[in-house]
């Protein structure tokens, strides 16, 4: 059974930075990627960036460059993403998700969700 | 300003038919497969047409998809009330080294 589970809401002030987990089950992380997506209040889904674990790639989406990072352990089946300088504009619920990755890339096929991490930033 | 457009609403009576179109360019949709999620409220969005026109396991076949060229179409055929929902489109977009790029969403209201 494929399981996302991701960690609990956060509350931060702008400037600092959050780290979010997502565990996934079973073998997930040596034959897929992971890819994150954020959806602000109201709004729709933006996709954040993602990494293939068995190659330690990641990549991003153009605004997230130099603010963050994704890392896998492999050990604990465990994807991380921090975002950093965080602003008011960064309160979003994050998923993470199963990338169906095509051998040489991540694809946006996104076939399971984590439950979604509630991130607030406010001061 | 999402990269894919998507109208933002659309609506239909039950036993309707609906489509929710997706434009996009060469580097996304015009040369990778698009997906299509659903997102009920208040929930998680959740895989509904992969690489075009394919539906995973468990989704009604009144669910459809097709893509021509650098656009892609979703269509429900017998709209039913648990179809009011978020609509996404997605696709890989080959510049910049490679992103996702999605929709901005089209809302189904069953009337």
């Amino acid at each position: 059974q494929v399981q996302l589970v991701q960690s609990g809401a956060e509350m931060k002030k702008p400037g600092s930075s959050v780290k979010v987990s997502c565990k996934t089950s079973g073998d997930i992380l040596s034959s897929f990627a992971i890819s994150w997506v954020r959806q602000a209040p109201g709004q729709g889904l933006e996709w954040v960036g993602g990494i293939i674990p068995v190659y330690g790639t990641t990549k991003f989406a153009e605004k997230f460059q130099g603010r963050v990072t994704i890392t896998a352990d492999e050990s604990t089946s465990t994807v991380f993403m921090e975002l950093s300088s965080l602003r008011s504009e960064d309160t979003a619920v994050y998923f993470c998700a199963r990338d169906f990755w095509n051998g040489s890339d991540l694809s946006g096929l996104l076939d399971f969700w984590g439950q979604g991490t509630l991130v607030t930033v406010s001061s | 300003q999402s990269v894919l457009t998507q109208p933002p609403s659309t609506s239909g009576t039950p036993g309707q038919r609906v489509s929710i179109s997706c434009s996009g360019s060469s580097s996304n949709i015009g040369g990778n497969t698009v997906n299509w999620y659903q997102q009920l409220p208040g929930t998680t969005p959740k895989l509904l047409i992969y690489n075009n026109n394919q539906r995973p396991s468990g989704v009604p076949d009144r669910f459809s998809g097709s893509k021509s060229g650098t656009s892609a179409s979703l269509a429900i055929s017998g709209l039913q009330s648990e179809d009011e929902a978020d609509y996404y489109c997605a696709a890989w977009d080959d510049s910049l080294s490679g992103h996702v790029v999605f929709g901005g969403g089209t809302k189904v209201t069953v009337l």
